[in-house]
């Protein structure tokens, strides 16, 4: 049974820095890895997929990497704001592709104006 | 992009009543859709994954005949809770399996008093 597990659970950090968000799985085997935004009481945002033959993906201050073999993933947000504020969650996809996610346990990020 | 809605976002019931959840795929034909379900400060589990024209499959320790899913087309799924209690109470959250990832509703938000 695949198991997501995030660290670090909650993060505060000054506003400007440069941070790493980590998520490791147990089962290699995966299809994708996605990284979301959920933001209070809202639904999720999709921020990067990575499929399991990539090593990473960009979009803007955003770069998510994947080390399939490890069972690993790193988010980083670079010159982070106050906006950033939110619980960030991992999930992979299963083999087949287009199979059920599994989440991990989320970090809930604060950035400190 | 692929729009995925829910309704209601929130609805507030009485302990023993049915509530009916529906997901829909505005812009694309989904053959699969999935169920999650979020209590406060834990992350997503999957609920079910509901096909098209067939019975949903149901995760383990998630009682099929409390939480009925029908599938009839390829845009719309529904999750109906039947008689309701205090602990059913949650975030329900679908989402629908589109080419190369699923795309997620915005969620709603149950509370059973």
């Amino acid at each position: 049974k695949q198991e997501v597990t995030q660290i670090p659970a909650a993060l505060s950090v000054p506003e400007g820095e440069n941070l790493v968000l980590n998520c490791s799985f147990t089962d290699s085997a995966i299809y994708n890895l996605q990284w979301f935004r959920q933001d209070p009481g809202k639904g999720l945002t999709s921020l990067l997929l990575i499929q399991s033959s990539q090593r990473e993906q960009t979009s803007g201050r955003l770069n998510a990497s994947l080390d399939k073999s490890s069972g690993r993933s790193t988010l980083y947000i670079a010159a982070s704001q106050p906006g950033d504020s939110a619980t960030y969650l991992c999930a992979v996809g299963a083999n087949f592709g287009n199979e059920k996610l599994t989440f991990g346990t989320g970090t809930r990020l604060t950035i400190i104006p | 992009g692929a729009v995925v809605s829910q309704h209601p976002s929130r609805v507030i019931c009485k302990s023993g009543t049915s509530v009916k959840i529906e997901c829909r795929s505005l812009d694309f034909q989904a053959t699969t859709m999935f169920w999650y379900r979020q209590f406060p400060k834990q992350s997503l589990m999957l609920m079910a994954t509901s096909n098209e024209g067939s019975k949903a499959t149901y995760e383990q320790g998630v009682e099929k005949d409390k939480f009925l899913i029908n599938h009839a087309s390829l845009t719309l799924s529904t999750l109906t809770v039947t008689s309701a209690h205090p602990e059913d109470s949650s975030f329900y959250i679908c989402s629908a399996s589109g080419l190369y990832e699923q795309y997620f509703g915005p969620g709603t938000r149950l509370t059973v008093t």
